[in-house]
């Protein structure tokens, strides 16, 4: 079955500090690969997404992600975070050409300033 | 703005009652699948419409049901309500066949009393 695994539940950094959340998937076909962030009070938006070529994607706000097919992996970067970070990260993944799209647990990240 | 619109933002029912929720996707989109967040966790699938046809579904019993209109917008039905069920349900419309994400709405916060 597809799974999402995100390996920190709750990170709590300075701001300036170097990010990276963990997300390792679970699925044996060709997959779309997918983070969000839900600031506080607000609705789920797409912070970036791999479909295929270039494994490095960059998103808004500076953040990017690599997609490591053999680790099976899709970690979540930024190199110095802001208080403005501050949310809930969530990586998500469907099937190619598949609309179900299933999202990990979620990693709350605190950004004090 | 989100561009999927969600009602009621908030609702307190008692636990056996049942609930209809109401979504309106994003303008161009044809696809809605709905999400129930619990506190603290990952959005979980419940299930999607295409074409007013359930097209997919999570793992949620049969009091969870939906319906999709010609004009693309749904309703998700929760018969004998259980303190449980208190969540965020989201809703998130997409273009089938297009794999760019979702867009997510607000949700609607269900409260079983």
């Amino acid at each position: 079955a597809q799974s999402v695994s995100q390996h920190n539940h709750h990170v709590i950094l300075s701001e300036a500090a170097s990010l990276e959340l963990g997300c390792n998937y679970s699925y044996g076909g060709t997959v779309n690969l997918f983070w969000y962030v839900q600031y506080p009070g607000q609705h789920l938006q797409l912070l970036l997404k791999y479909f295929s070529g270039d494994p490095l994607v960059k998103g808004i706000k500076g953040f990017e992600a690599e997609f490591i097919k053999s680790k099976f992996s899709f970690n979540l970067r930024k190199p110095s975070v802001q208080w403005s970070d501050t949310a809930e990260y969530f990586c998500a993944v469907n099937s190619y050409n598949n609309n179900d799209m299933r999202f990990g647990a979620g990693t709350r990240l605190t950004v004090k300033p | 703005d989100a561009g999927v619109t969600q009602s009621p933002t908030h609702l307190i029912k008692t636990r056996g009652q049942q609930v209809t929720l109401r979504c309106s996707p994003k303008s161009g989109h044809d696809t809605v699948s709905w999400y129930q967040q619990a506190l603290g966790q990952g959005p979980q699938f419940i299930f999607q419409y295409y074409e007013e046809e359930e097209r997919q579904r999570g793992n949620f019993p049969d009091r969870f049901s939906g319906h999709q209109f010609p004009n693309y917008s749904s309703e998700l039905n929760v018969n004998a309500l259980l303190l449980g069920d208190s969540a965020l349900y989201l809703c998130a419309s997409s273009l089938h066949g297009q794999d760019y994400g979702y867009t997510f709405g607000s949700g609607t916060r269900l409260t079983v009393v």
